[in-house]
């Protein structure tokens, strides 16, 4: 079966510009999750999709980031425009179901310079 | 207070150690609990999940405590690929996984 797809698997920006992540869930996956791990800490939830309607955005910083997933199926997490803090991983995970184990895909390293 | 509280790392541990990880959670209304493991530069991974009676994977023990709201994990015979950190994971149903900040293990030979 195949896992968590994401991409790309690094990117390094200036600060200010923009970047956009992609994710695959896992096929079948009504719920998808996207997580920002800094340095030396665990991942923080971001947003949370069920389908494709908003969970859970509490914690993203809507002046800053957006994310969509219009067909139910991928995701696209943005950052416009980026500042230095927000060099991070961002993980994408997905589940069957809001109840169910949440598998993660590789992470985007992404560095603001 | 954090809502979820981890053992400050490194653990380094020469092979065949016991080592304990210790958590605890600050939100009572939290109804699954677990451990994952992250390998440098890796995703996390689920290890195990963690019931009230306590639960057993070959070298890997884990307990919890929902009345002192402390989660715990024991490796038995330690060995060197289980090197990486180890992350406390709390969670209420329909939300999101509340992680700790991770315990870093190092085994050595």
């Amino acid at each position: 079966e195949a896992g968590v797809a994401q991409s790309p698997r690094y990117k390094i920006i200036e600060k200010r510009q923009s970047v956009a992540f992609w994710c695959n869930p896992i096929s079948g996956h009504a719920t998808l999750y996207w997580y920002q791990q800094i340095l030396g800490q665990g991942p923080k939830l971001l947003i949370q999709f069920q389908n494709n309607g908003v969970v859970d955005d509490s914690q993203l910083p809507k002046d800053r980031f957006s994310a969509e997933r219009l067909k139910g199926v991928d995701s696209t997490l943005k950052i416009q425009p980026a500042k230095l803090e927000d060099s991070a991983v961002y993980l994408c995970a997905s589940s069957l179901d809001r109840r169910g184990e949440q598998y993660f895909g590789p992470g985007t390293r992404l560095t603001v310079t | 207070r954090k809502e979820v509280e981890q053992d400050p790392g490194p653990f380094n541990v020469p092979e065949g150690a016991t080592v304990a990880f210790n958590c605890t959670y600050s939100n009572s209304a939290s109804q699954s609990f677990f451990w994952y493991r992250q390998d440098c530069r890796k995703e996390p991974k689920l290890l195990m999940s963690v019931y009230s009676s306590g639960n057993e994977d070959g070298r890997f023990t884990a307990q919890l405590n929902r009345a002192s709201q402390y989660i715990s994990l024991l490796i038995r015979d330690s060995k060197l690929s289980d090197s990486a950190t180890y992350l406390c994971v709390v969670h209420q149903a329909g939300t999101a996984l509340i992680f700790g900040k991770g315990t870093t293990l190092s085994v050595s030979s």
